[in-house]
């Protein structure tokens, strides 16, 4: 199986920019794909193919990177983005990193 | 608007069967993929089982093969999950999507707890 690695945890302020990564255990192409969970609810897409914004997706997101190294990164991050952020590969046998947990100061 | 709304869900004793229904609106149902994605309580997300547009190709994770299928009925606009010999390790909270290389709709979820 493909594995992800997020960090687990991080804090930032309204108003600055955060960048979130995940690296994959081989390459899986451009085939990367983020998702952003509130408490409570189901994922939501959005991020696709590694830096194509889901339709209805605010601007602040953006995605980069290919083969093991992506980031997503929001920017400005605002209060309503309090939630965890999964990355989920589909190059191999669909596979997700164990997400992480975005909290505003 | 693309809908995905899952039920059947419920309490279920180690090594009994339950079936999930999805019942999809807002789309072309029989032109797209389809998947179920479960999330154990507090844990990550996992990729349980996709089905192909038409049905002929399903696809499982190693740990429920040979005992969860994956099905649809395309007049019916309605997808499947036939989970056999659950295990306490199935609990978790399972998602209907739409799979196309992502999963870019979700349904809102429904707990499978198995206990005795």
């Amino acid at each position: 199986d493909t594995v992800l690695t997020q960090s687990p945890a991080l804090a930032v302020s309204p108003g600055e920019r955060v960048s979130i990564s995940c690296r994959a255990s081989e390459g899986v192409n451009s085939y990367m794909h983020w998702y952003q969970q509130k408490p409570g609810q189901q994922p939501k897409l959005l991020i696709y193919k590694a830096s194509n914004l889901a339709s209805g997706v605010p601007a602040r997101f953006s995605g980069s990177g290919s083969g093991t190294d992506f980031t997503l990164t929001i920017d400005p991050v605002e209060a309503d983005d309090t939630a965890t952020y999964f990355c989920q590969q589909s190059w191999n046998e669909d596979t997700f990193g164990a997400g992480t947990k975005l909290e505003l100061k | 608007e693309v809908q995905l709304v899952e039920s059947g869900g419920g309490l279920v004793q180690p090594g009994r069967s339950m079936k999930l229904s999805c019942a999809a609106s807002g789309f072309t149902f029989s032109n797209y993929g389809m998947a179920w994605v479960r999330q154990a309580p507090t844990k990550g997300l996992e990729w349980v089982a996709t089905i192909s547009y038409d049905g002929s190709s399903t696809y499982y994770r190693d740990s429920v093969k040979g005992r969860f299928t994956i099905s649809r009925d395309n007049a019916k606009s309605t997808l499947y999950l036939q989970m056999n010999s659950l295990r306490s390790e199935d609990t978790a909270t399972y998602y209907c999507t739409r799979e196309t290389f992502y999963f870019d709709y979700w349904g809102q979820g429904v707990m499978v707890t198995v206990s005795s």
